[in-house]
């Protein structure tokens, strides 16, 4: 039990397009979910805590306009970026609570690769 | 906000000898302390983990110790083998959890 996937696992852009990353509890509701930012050879960077049915609490320096979330069912949250530009080319991991595990344990999701041209 | 310090950044061995990751943090309402290991372009994976009641906590060769008072926790990892070579990241999670930057650890055989 408590399997995350994501979707897609990479994808390629041009630069000013939006691209949208689905996270999903395979086999538990997911109270909370979080959206990491990893950059190579770095650690992970939280961007946002998002609780189903609410508004994303999003980490100091984070722009909500540009990191669309939303936690629209307890087993699926979205991460959209909007007019992404190479900077934004990262490791993207969203990870979920809930399941069998303790009440503070996360399970993480296997990653998207964002790659701007 | 939280602040997770972890040292060393790499760390290489022999197999067959004994790795210590330490990690320090500064927020007292942290109650939970997992370890992750990630290997290249995958996802982390729990290994072990400890919550602010308990002092220590092993799982046949990895063990965690807590010391709440001066705010720090390491990861032991005895008889290391090759396969344990990867990035280990602590946190310290209080709702959410901050990491540290990470160590990469190489077993050398």
């Amino acid at each position: 039990g408590a399997v995350v996937s994501q979707h897609p696992s990479w994808v390629i852009c041009k630069s000013g397009t939006s691209v949208k990353i689905e996270c999903r509890s395979l086999d538990f509701q997911a109270t909370t979910m979080f959206w990491y930012r990893q950059f190579p050879k770095q650690s992970l960077m939280l961007m946002a805590t998002s609780n189903e049915g609410s508004k994303a609490t999003y980490e100091q320096g984070v722009e909500k306009d540009k990191f669309l979330i939303n936690h629209a069912s307890l087993t699926l949250s979205t991460l959209t970026v909007t007019s992404a530009h190479p900077e934004d080319s990262s490791f993207y991991i969203c990870s979920a609570k809930g399941g069998s595990g303790s009440y503070n344990e996360q399970f993480f999701g296997p990653g998207t690769r964002l790659t701007v041209l | 906000g939280e602040n997770v310090e972890q040292h060393p950044s790499t760390l290489s061995v022999q197999e067959g000898d004994s790795a210590v990751i330490k990690c320090t943090y500064s927020d007292s309402a942290s109650n939970y302390f997992p370890w992750y290991k990630q290997e290249l372009g995958k996802r982390p994976q729990l290994i072990i983990d400890i919550r602010s009641n308990v002092g220590e906590k092993k799982d046949q060769r990895i063990a965690v110790t807590l010391n709440k008072t001066a705010k720090h926790f390491s990861l032991h990892i005895t008889e290391t083998q090759p396969e344990d070579s990867a990035v280990y990241f602590c946190a310290a999670t209080a709702g959410k959890s901050t990491f540290g930057d990470g160590t990469t650890l190489t077993v050398k055989p």
